[in-house]
């Protein structure tokens, strides 16, 4: 079963934020958001996540909702080379921790 | 830091042939998985390891499907015998351990099977 709603795809221009939304409505209490891109012919990359405060590292800033049924994933200066597809995933923590990842999100930054 | 390492890149098989793929974690990483990426899908977990110990192998086809970790360190998953809905780019990801949030993924071996 689907865990998430992300679309399809995304433009976004070289130096613009890239704001990508996730939509995960049936989450639980004790569930994290985590993102993960996957450049092409590459192994997916860990991004960031959060259960429920907002969270923020040297890669991007991940902002969840209050009712923490969607949230966004912000690339504040998109690059050429962030042109990935990007995975909204939600899942348990500690022993419960497992990815699910849907379709994701292909993310194209033009120049 | 060494990432994670996979072999072969890339393999191409006739069907009813056996295959292998290798993988070596990041040392000192306890905690090492399997996933199958078919094209246009995110990837799927086949088998999730802690040290030696496969602590999730339910979405595994045992019937063809088989993997080990000996040594708790670097580990082999085989296919015997290939069908043509094999191809797919098999990636080992790694973890500190289960409780860890952060998996390390190799490159992947992208399997043809013809």
């Amino acid at each position: 079963d689907a865990k998430t709603t992300q679309p399809p795809s995304m433009d976004c221009a070289e130096g613009r934020a890239a704001n990508l939304p996730c939509n995960h409505s049936t989450i639980s209490g004790n569930e994290y958001v985590y993102w993960y891109r996957q450049i092409h012919s590459q192994g997916p990359q860990y991004i960031i996540h959060g259960l429920k405060n907002n969270e923020t590292n040297e890669m991007a800033s991940l902002i969840i909702t209050e009712d923490r049924k969607s949230s966004t994933l912000i690339l504040p200066h998109a690059t050429l080379r962030d042109t990935a597809v990007y995975y909204c995933i939600v899942g348990g923590g500690g022993s419960n921790y497992k990815l699910t990842f849907g379709k994701g999100t292909l993310l194209t930054v033009n120049p | 830091e060494a990432g994670v390492v996979q072999s072969p890149r890339y393999k191409i098989i006739e069907k009813k042939q056996p295959v292998a793929f290798w993988c070596n974690p990041i040392s000192g990483h306890n905690t090492l998985y399997w996933y199958l990426q078919n094209l246009g899908q995110g990837p799927e977990l086949l088998i999730r390891y802690e040290n030696e110990e496969a602590v999730d192998d339910s979405q595994l086809p045992k019937d063809r499907f088989s993997a080990e970790r000996l040594k708790g360190v670097d580990s082999t998953l085989k296919i015997q015998p290939a069908e043509l809905g094999d191809s797919a780019v098999y990636l080992c990801a790694s973890s500190l351990d289960l409780a860890y949030n952060e998996q390390f993924f190799g490159p992947g071996t992208r399997l043809t099977v013809l």
